[in-house]
């Protein structure tokens, strides 16, 4: 069975960092690219990151750039998201996210149950 | 960035009913674009792939037509666990996007 489970969400004052972890496990981690997608309180759905299966081709979402940094660790089926420079506006939870083919789709056939960040002082 | 507007931002239907969604692509993106369902305190769930291919164990009352700018996703005979938000994403470039989402609720 295919999980995805993020941790590493909690409270964190304007200005801080957190590094969110999503541990992948019920298929080949290293075949799929990744994703990061947050979503505010009661608004929708809003794509942050892309990684490739190698770490090669990364893309991020204009409002995150330079700010956030995603990697992953294949031999630990991990991923994850670096966030510094937070902002009020950050606060939502994040879930990770698989692409449905191994030929990166840009859709997302797996979902996390997703962690949540606030951001306020 | 591709912007995708999905109208109406809210539908008020009953059990049985036919509901259709539209979303609209600001540019062409062939058929890459994917819906999905999305309960209070869930994770989205993906219903349609490449506009109008039918996820594994999603039911045959979803469907999805559509190319180019002009999408639909259309629920034939609405059942009760039917009730959410439904959401469309482009998938033809990045930055991808999503549809500011189409609640369901009940009439």
């Amino acid at each position: 069975e295919v999980q995805l489970v993020e941790s590493g969400g909690g409270l964190v004052q304007p200005g801080g960092s957190l590094r969110l972890s999503c541990a992948a496990s019920g298929f080949s981690f290293s075949s799929y690219s990744m994703n990061w997608v947050r979503q505010a309180p009661g608004k929708g759905l809003e794509w942050l990151s892309y990684i490739s299966t190698s770490s090669s081709t990364m893309y991020y979402a204009d409002s995150v750039k330079g700010r956030f940094t995603i990697s992953r660790d294949n031999a630990k089926s991990s991923l994850y998201l670096q966030m510094n420079s937070l902002r009020d506006e950050d606060t939502a939870v994040y879930y990770c996210a698989r692409d449905q083919r191994t030929s990166s789709s840009g859709d997302f056939d797996y979902w996390g149950l997703g962690t949540l960040v606030t951001v306020s002082s | 960035d591709i912007q995708m507007t999905q109208s109406p931002s809210s539908v008020s239907a009953s059990v049985g009913d036919r509901v259709t969604i539209t979303c609209r692509a600001s540019q062409g993106i062939s058929s890459w674009l994917a819906w999905y369902q999305q309960k209070p305190g869930k994770a989205p769930k993906l219903l349609i792939y490449d506009a109008s291919s039918l996820q594994s164990a999603v039911p045959s009352r979803f469907s999805g037509s559509g190319s180019g700018t002009d999408f639909t996703l259309t629920i034939s005979s609405l059942q009760p666990e039917d009730f959410a938000t439904y959401y469309c994403q482009q998938a033809s470039s990045f930055p991808l996007t999503f549809g500011g989402g189409t609640k369901v609720e009940i009439k």
